[in-house]
């Protein structure tokens, strides 16, 4: 089965704090993906990464930065943590082969910024 | 652009209720539709996806087509348990040359009364 782990379940930082949020899969995956879940608005992308050292903006991307150094870490960077960024966090991971393909998802973080 | 429109919520059914959640689309091409489910304190998972017009997805007695005349890919099951007391997510993904992003709806609420 694909595992894709997160560092943290739950954490709490304080304004202007820079959070690393970590992400690892196990499968050999190509792609991986950050979003951000909050309620009402549905899942929605931050940013993506086809190969390591690549990242693409998503829809989301102010105030965030990503960074894959290795094909199966993926980590979400906020350089200055504002209350603004209080939310859940999902990585994603897929094998980067066409259209129907599935993204495999860790369990989330939870962010409480205050 | 691409976009997702599901059935708000919460959803309250009885047990052994039949289940529909209505979701539909606005694409260009021919995206691949999925259903993802989150079940309390956990990640996304899939459940279901079709890749082409009329292709039926099933999984776990749910059920979804996809109707491009109609632009949609409503949720079905028969008969719904406790146990499928969750968020419900509709999802498109386009994929074209290295391109890939899905676009998630605001997800359903769905709970199962004993």
């Amino acid at each position: 089965d694909v595992k894709v782990t997160q560092s943290s379940r739950y954490l709490v930082k304080r304004t202007g704090e820079k959070v690393f949020l970590e992400c690892v899969q196990d499968m050999d995956h190509e792609n991986m993906f950050w979003y951000r879940q909050d309620p009402g608005l549905g899942l929605r992308l931050i940013y993506f990464s086809y190969d390591v050292k690549m990242k693409e903006k998503g829809d989301i991307p102010e105030g965030y930065s990503v960074s894959r150094e290795k094909k199966e870490r993926f980590s979400l960077i906020l350089e200055s943590a504002s209350t603004n960024q209080t939310s859940m966090y999902l990585c994603a991971s897929s094998l980067g082969q066409g259209a129907g393909e599935t993204q495999y998802f860790g369990p989330g973080t939870r962010l409480l910024v205050l | 652009g691409n976009s997702v429109t599901q059935m708000e919520g919460p959803v309250t059914l009885s047990e052994e209720a039949f289940l529909t959640i209505n979701c539909t689309y606005t694409a260009t091409g021919y995206p691949s539709l999925f259903w993802y489910v989150q079940y309390p304190g956990e990640g996304l998972q899939l459940l279901l996806k079709a890749t082409k017009a009329d292709d039926k997805g099933s999984n776990k007695g749910f059920e979804a087509t996809y109707r491009k005349e109609t632009t949609s890919f409503h949720l079905e099951k028969g008969s719904v348990q406790v146990s499928d007391s969750a968020v419900y997510f509709c999802a498109l993904r386009y994929y074209n040359f290295g391109n890939e992003k899905l676009t998630f709806g605001t997800g359903t609420r769905l709970t199962i009364i004993p």
